[in-house]
């Protein structure tokens, strides 16, 4: 049972290139989220979904878009990379009150 | 809307020492209330969580925390602090809409640890 993995650990962009950051969970969740993590500031929401075929916007999503066709994988998308979306992006998955989160893809965008 | 609020982003205490990480949240109804623990470059943890009934939470690694609506807190602690207590702390609250609401969170606090 891997519970959320996640791919890249690392990457660098540079502006205007697009990514996209993998999530993938095997708990058989229905709910997932992505998170982005900046220093002092606490995790944010950045899209949730909370089944296959259903996502919604979280608190910062503008820059980013999500797609959900299977309950396992929950894929970010960065169209055009901006320096402000350097930042360390958290996946996870929910279930039964509790969240289960990745290991986390630290992006840096030059 | 919800939102938490951790006072202070550092605290430091002694091996052995008590832990108090203090959480208070503002919520037109009592929410659900959670304490997670972030180890460097790893992702977060579930120390602890209140969704209903004894107010008292007891959670991994000796950590505990108690709901008190009056107060609106969910403050955390520990008798007895270890090294490898060391980490960030996350309190975070979500609302009582379904079994898996989106969570609001706090903006940490670290804990050092002096030998």
């Amino acid at each position: 049972n891997a519970g959320v993995t996640q791919t890249p650990k690392f990457r660098i962009l540079k502006i205007g290139q697009s990514m996209t950051l993998q999530c993938a969970q095997d708990m058989n969740h229905n709910y997932m989220y992505w998170y982005r993590q900046d220093p002092g500031m606490g995790l944010k929401l950045i899209y949730y979904s909370v089944g296959a075929g259903i996502t919604d916007k979280g608190e910062v999503p503008n820059g980013y878009n999500v797609s959900r066709s299977t309950t396992e994988d929950f894929p970010l998308r960065l169209e055009l990379a901006a320096p402000s979306q350097t930042s360390v992006y958290f996946c996870a998955s929910a279930g039964g009150h509790t969240q289960y989160f990745g290991p986390g893809t630290r992006l840096t965008v030059l | 809307a919800q939102s938490v609020t951790q006072l202070g982003s550092h605290v430091s205490v002694s091996e052995g020492a008590l832990v108090l990480l203090r959480c208070n949240y503002s919520s037109s109804v009592p929410p659900y209330l959670f304490w997670y623990v972030q180890y460097p470059n790893q992702g977060l943890q579930l120390l602890l969580k209140y969704t209903t009934g004894a107010t008292l939470v007891k959670g991994i690694n000796g950590f505990e925390a108690e709901f008190k609506k009056s107060e609106t807190s969910f403050h955390l602690t520990k008798p007895s602090a270890h090294m490898s207590d060391a980490a960030e702390y996350f309190c975070a609250v979500s609302d009582r809409t379904g079994a898996n609401s989106k969570l609001t969170f706090g903006k940490g606090i670290t804990l050092s640890v002096r030998p």
